[in-house]
């Protein structure tokens, strides 16, 4: 079956550090692969994706690109932000149905 | 804006109730799911639904059943409730079609079981 493992939390950095989460997948096919972030108290948020290989995702200075080659899908930020702390989840999808397999989570804490 | 409501954020149950999770999103996606999220754990897929009427197993089904009886509205059913369903649930719509894919979330009820 699918699955999807990142970096065991929890991470703790200083602000403006370099963030790296790493994430690799096992799937049969071309699933899209997300990450999604979920601050306390709430849902989870789309933060990025790319839907086939070598595809970058992007958004509020986070980076993801798409490895079929390594099964990888490492999350990066160059300078992080107290504001960045959150649970952030790992995930494949088949986009014909929406059906998705996640990781187990990366709690990040980012400390002034 | 995608947005899925669940009915309520915060619930608490008694051992053996039968107990009702209510999802409702606004734009007409086909598709839903309901996940329970667990430290640890991640998400976990208890059951999803294609359309009205029709729903499909996920990984973790013992114990819920679901109902889909209008498009917009997508409900977890605990038969009867039991401790180990304590838990944060989640419900998700997805869009596959008519622009980038992406899986819409609530903002979860966190259930006790006492």
């Amino acid at each position: 079956g699918n699955s999807v493992t990142q970096t065991e939390g929890p991470v703790t950095l200083s602000e403006e550090a370099f963030l790296t989460i790493n994430c690799t997948y096992t799937a049969t096919g071309y699933p899209s692969l997300f990450w999604y972030v979920q601050y306390p108290g709430e849902g989870l948020q789309l933060l990025l994706k790319a839907t086939k290989a070598d595809d970058k995702g992007s958004n509020k200075g986070f980076e993801a690109t798409y490895r079929k080659e390594t099964t990888s899908f490492h999350l990066e930020k160059g300078s992080v932000q107290v504001s960045d702390s959150a649970v952030y989840f790992c995930a494949l999808t088949y986009t014909n149905a929406g059906k998705s397999t996640f990781g187990d989570g990366t709690t990040l804490t980012v400390k002034p | 804006d995608v947005k899925v409501t669940q009915s309520s954020r915060y619930l608490v149950k008694r051992t053996g109730e039968k107990v009702f999770l209510e999802c409702v999103q606004d734009m007409d996606h086909e598709n839903m799911f309901w996940y329970r999220q667990d430290p640890g754990l991640g998400l976990r897929l208890i059951y999803f639904s294609y359309d009205v009427k029709m729903k499909e197993k996920g990984d973790i089904p013992e114990g819920y059943s679901v109902s889909r009886e209008k498009k917009e509205r997508f409900s977890l059913i605990l038969e009867s409730a039991s401790t180990n369903q304590t838990s944060m649930y989640l419900c998700a719509s997805w869009r596959g079609t008519g622009g980038p894919p992406s899986q819409h979330f609530g903002d979860g009820t966190r259930l006790s079981i006492l």
